[in-house]
């Protein structure tokens, strides 16, 4: 079975500054996809960028990027110019690139990031 | 176009009590799914659908039931509420069509407490 590990319960960033959001995952397919959303206190879950396991290069969303490194199962998120806006929980995810998978995902437990002004 | 409505966004519940959270998305998208959001773990998938009258199971399906009989609606019902059942509901919507497309659209949850 496929687990999502975020190890940071919380994180804090000065306002302007970037931030590095862990996650680590553990599968034994090779084709797969990896996603970070967004909960601010809404609730309301915003998807952020995505990143195809198929793909070698690091997906981008102008101030968010990630660095997807396969062998390792690593899929961290770099939050640059932080704002005050981006204060929310964080979650990783996965979802299998099989048929079955379409249905499924598979989400880390969060991060829960502040912002400070 | 208002996206994933839930309702309600708050309800108290007896042990034993009975009760449908209600999903409704104006997309047309084919898929629909519910979950579970609890302290310390990350979201779980409890239902799915892929269309109307299709249904089926996610990691944490017990006690829970689900039908599917429109494209737009995807309601959950609780036969009897347990207290292990307190948590917050999502329901969530994507499109099936076009090539591995991810975006999927949550609901703004329900707050669910089982006395």
């Amino acid at each position: 079975a496929q687990t999502v590990t975020q190890s940071q319960p919380e994180m804090s960033v000065q306002e302007a500054e970037t931030v590095t959001l862990s996650c680590t995952y553990d599968t034994s397919e090779s084709d797969y996809y990896l996603f970070w959303y967004k909960q601010p206190p809404s609730r309301q879950m915003i998807l952020v960028i995505r990143q195809e396991a198929y793909k070698q290069q690091n997906a981008t969303e102008n101030r968010f990027s990630v660095n997807f490194q396969k062998a390792a199962k690593s899929f961290s998120l770099k939050i640059s110019d932080s704002q005050l806006g981006d204060a929310a929980m964080y979650f990783c995810a996965y979802r299998s690139a099989s048929a079955s998978g379409t249905y499924k995902y598979i989400f880390g437990t969060g991060t829960r990031l502040k912002v400070l002004a | 176009n208002a996206g994933v409505t839930q309702t309600p966004k708050f309800q108290v519940l007896k042990t034993g009590q009975s009760m449908t959270l209600q999903c409704a998305q104006d997309m047309n998208h084919e898929y629909m799914s519910w979950y579970r959001q609890d302290p310390g773990m990350g979201l779980r998938l409890i239902h799915y659908s892929v269309g109307a009258g299709i249904t089926d199971q996610g990691e944490v399906p017990n006690g829970y039931n689900v039908s599917r009989s429109t494209t737009e609606d995807f309601p959950l019902r609780l036969l009897s509420a347990a207290p292990s059942q307190t948590s917050v509901y999502f329901c969530a919507s994507k499109t099936l069509a076009g090539k591995r497309t991810d975006t999927q659209y949550f609901g703004p949850g329900t707050r669910l407490t089982v006395l």
